[in-house]
């Protein structure tokens, strides 16, 4: 079974900086099917980037996903207040699972 | 607009059946892979399993022998049924659709706003 392992586990940063946020799979993976997605408390998880790197619907350009093989990254280029949230990455391949999260917090 | 809605008892008692149910609107159930995944805090994100609307269904190995996910005859709405609970069961249950009508790993676009049950 593919482990999804995100790092770090907690990001404290400023308003305005970047945020670089890691998921590293147990073994090679295809990166057409890995997703990240934001939670914020209290509301299910929103779609933010598939395919390692193809933005959904409605979601800013300063997020961006890259990556390839067993490490994958996602990107907030400027962080504005609304994108304090945990981050989870997800893959799929016969069954799906989450990594654990990476939240990112107001220093 | 596409709305998920989860219904069900918030509380069950630990050796009984779990259900809930998912209601579809502004979207027809005749298309796309709609999902059930669970959230706790120790546990964070588990993936239940789907059902695509012609019927297959694929659910996670480590909860396969308990779970049963079927569309509803009206289609508007699925179901999950989790037999013989514990309360490693207690979490926050949602509901979900695939981005992509007929590609399960581009993601879930549309998620339910959860419903919280505690077996107990």
């Amino acid at each position: 079974d593919i482990v999804l392992t995100q790092s770090p586990g907690t990001l404290s940063l400023s308003p305005g900086e970047r945020a670089t946020l890691s998921c590293r799979a147990s073994q090679r993976v295809s990166g057409a099917d890995l997703v990240w997605y934001q939670q914020k408390p209290g509301q299910p998880p929103r779609l933010l980037i598939y395919g390692a790197s193809i933005r959904a619907s409605d979601i800013p350009d300063r997020f961006s996903g890259s990556g390839s093989g067993t490490d994958f990254t996602l990107t907030v280029t400027r962080l504005e207040p609304e994108d304090f949230a945990v981050y989870y990455c997800q893959y799929y391949e016969g069954s799906l699972t989450f990594g654990g999260g990476t939240k990112v917090e107001i220093k | 607009q596409v709305h998920l809605q989860e219904s069900g008892p918030g509380l069950v008692k630990p050796s009984e059946t779990l259900s809930l149910t998912c209601n579809v609107s502004g979207d027809s159930i005749s298309r796309s892979y709609w999902s059930w995944i669970r959230q706790t805090p120790g546990k964070g994100l588990e993936w239940i399993g789907y059902i695509y609307y012609t019927g297959v269904t694929n659910y996670n190995p480590s909860l396969k022998s308990r779970v049963t996910i079927f569309l509803d005859k009206s289609e508007t709405q699925f179901s999950l049924n989790l037999r013989s609970v514990t309360a490693a069961d207690t979490a926050v249950y949602y509901c979900s659709r695939s981005a992509k009508p007929h590609y399960f790993s581009y993601g879930m676009d549309v998620w339910g706003q959860g419903t919280t049950v505690t077996v107990s």
